[in-house]
């Protein structure tokens, strides 16, 4: 079954605003990974976790690996933060994606 | 660092004839990840090498489609008469380990 569920699927936000995507994993996962891809198809890396929590920006980004989950707060958020975020995440094989969410920044 | 690249961009092809793509990792990363993207079925891995030995294929269809990396520097991924079903567009990834991901621009693949 899917071992990377991401949510919400869709979700649009005005400018200055803020929330959070989340991936939930069905099984132990050792780190995560969250791009945006942007409207040209472009994979970019936002942040890699082991553990922990990264921020950099108006981002940030928690790993807990011993509740299985990942999020990523988008925080005063801009018209070119829109795009689809993808998280993927690894055990001992190679990243699997969940299906990403789409973002919508509106003026 | 000119990062992971794809050759080619865009590549047109009609039905039952050969697609080959082609990923030249980062310098001295030792993994490399195909993955497939469309609208329908998201991202999808393909296969992965880890020191140009094959890894893990599952998630390659198990036939038509095959993955070579005969030396650090690139990586093919072959399809064999190619039907429209394939169209998708083709992500290579390379890594130094076997997690953190760098992705090239894609090769957009369309079956006439």
């Amino acid at each position: 079954g899917d071992q990377v569920e991401q949510s919400p699927s869709a979700l649009s936000l005005h400018e200055g605003t803020g929330s959070a995507l989340r991936c939930n994993f069905t099984t132990t996962m050792r780190a995560v990974q969250w791009f945006q891809q942007n409207s040209r198809g472009s994979l970019i890396n936002l942040f890699y976790l082991a553990s922990g929590t990264k921020e950099n920006g108006r981002l940030k980004s928690t790993f807990n690996s011993k509740e299985s989950y990942s999020t990523l707060h988008i925080r005063d958020a801009q018209l070119e933060d829109s795009g689809t975020y993808f998280c993927a995440a690894a055990n001992n094989n190679a990243p699997r994606f969940g299906a990403g969410t789409k973002l919508s920044v509106k003026p | 660092n000119a990062g992971v690249i794809q050759t080619p961009r865009h590549k047109v092809t009609g039905k039952g004839q050969e697609a080959t793509l082609w990923c030249e990792p980062i310098s001295g990363h030792s993994a490399v990840f195909w993955y497939r993207q469309t609208i329908v079925q998201g991202l999808e891995f393909l296969t992965y090498f880890r020191n140009q030995a094959p890894i893990d294929d599952s998630g390659m269809p198990k036939e038509r489609f095959s993955a070579q990396m005969p030396n650090q520097s690139h990586s093919t991924l072959k399809i064999q008469s190619t039907q429209p079903q394939d169209s998708a567009v083709y992500l290579c990834a390379s890594s130094v380990d076997w997690a953190e991901q760098y992705f090239g621009p894609g090769t957009r693949l369309t079956v006439l």
